[in-house]
């Protein structure tokens, strides 16, 4: 299966600033995803990346605040914009690869102070 | 509103106890996957299932996927501390589908 390389781990970040997530694959695939995992929950998918194409987004995530890039098969950056305690959460990036199943990255920890 | 319930939310246990944690839906799946998530780390997958009824082992991990496919189980067997983690189960209404995340089981075995 595709290994995932995710960074940052975690970063603490001021409210009103802005974060850029980097998602790397070791392989080609044709759609990226990006969840959002609040503390003790469970996994809630804000966007599917294709190359090439803009991003789809699943209701309550719009792309002015969680922009999105997929500039190649094998990259893509999802931003949080403008901050707030609320954006508190890991953010995780995945593909899926068939029968296999999703891959994810190991996550990025997100607080904001 | 859930698409996909998970029990217990919570559960503790000694080592060496056997446990079963379920996924239940009112909604038919075409296919079902469980994944355990560690401390900071992304979840991995443990399996899919895709026939009603079919049952499928992994060590001491037992899947059974309910014959109406709206539904499915995991037992442990012999509980190691290495088994603690949270429990997702996700599931795909139709194939090509995104699949959609239960809320988690997260399972503590002490040593």
């Amino acid at each position: 299966s595709a290994v995932i390389s995710q960074k940052p781990s975690r970063d603490i970040c001021q409210r009103g600033t802005s974060l850029t997530i980097q998602c790397q694959v070791d392989s080609q695939v044709t759609m990226m995803f990006w969840y959002r995992q609040q503390p003790g929950q469970s996994l809630t998918l804000i966007a599917t990346a294709n190359q090439g194409s803009e991003a789809t987004y699943e209701s309550g995530f719009v792309i002015d605040k969680f922009p999105i890039s997929r500039p190649n098969l094998t990259f893509s950056t999802l931003t949080v914009s403008n901050m707030s305690p609320e954006d508190s959460s890991i953010y995780l990036c995945s593909v899926r690869q068939g029968a296999i199943g999703y891959t994810f990255g190991s996550g990025t920890r997100l607080t904001v102070v | 509103t859930q698409l996909l319930e998970q029990s217990p939310q919570f559960l503790s246990i000694q080592e060496g106890e056997n446990l079963t944690v379920y996924c239940n839906s009112s909604s038919v799946f075409s296919s079902l996957q469980w994944y355990r998530q560690e401390p900071g780390e992304g979840p991995v997958l443990l399996v899919t299932v895709v026939t009603g009824g079919e049952v499928k082992k992994l060590k001491r991990l037992t899947f059974q996927f309910g014959d109406a496919r709206k539904d499915s189980s995991l037992h442990i067997t012999a509980a190691q501390p290495g088994d603690t983690g949270l429990y997702l189960c996700a599931g795909a209404q139709n194939y090509g589908q995104n699949f959609v995340f239960g809320p988690g089981t997260r399972l503590s075995v002490l040593p």
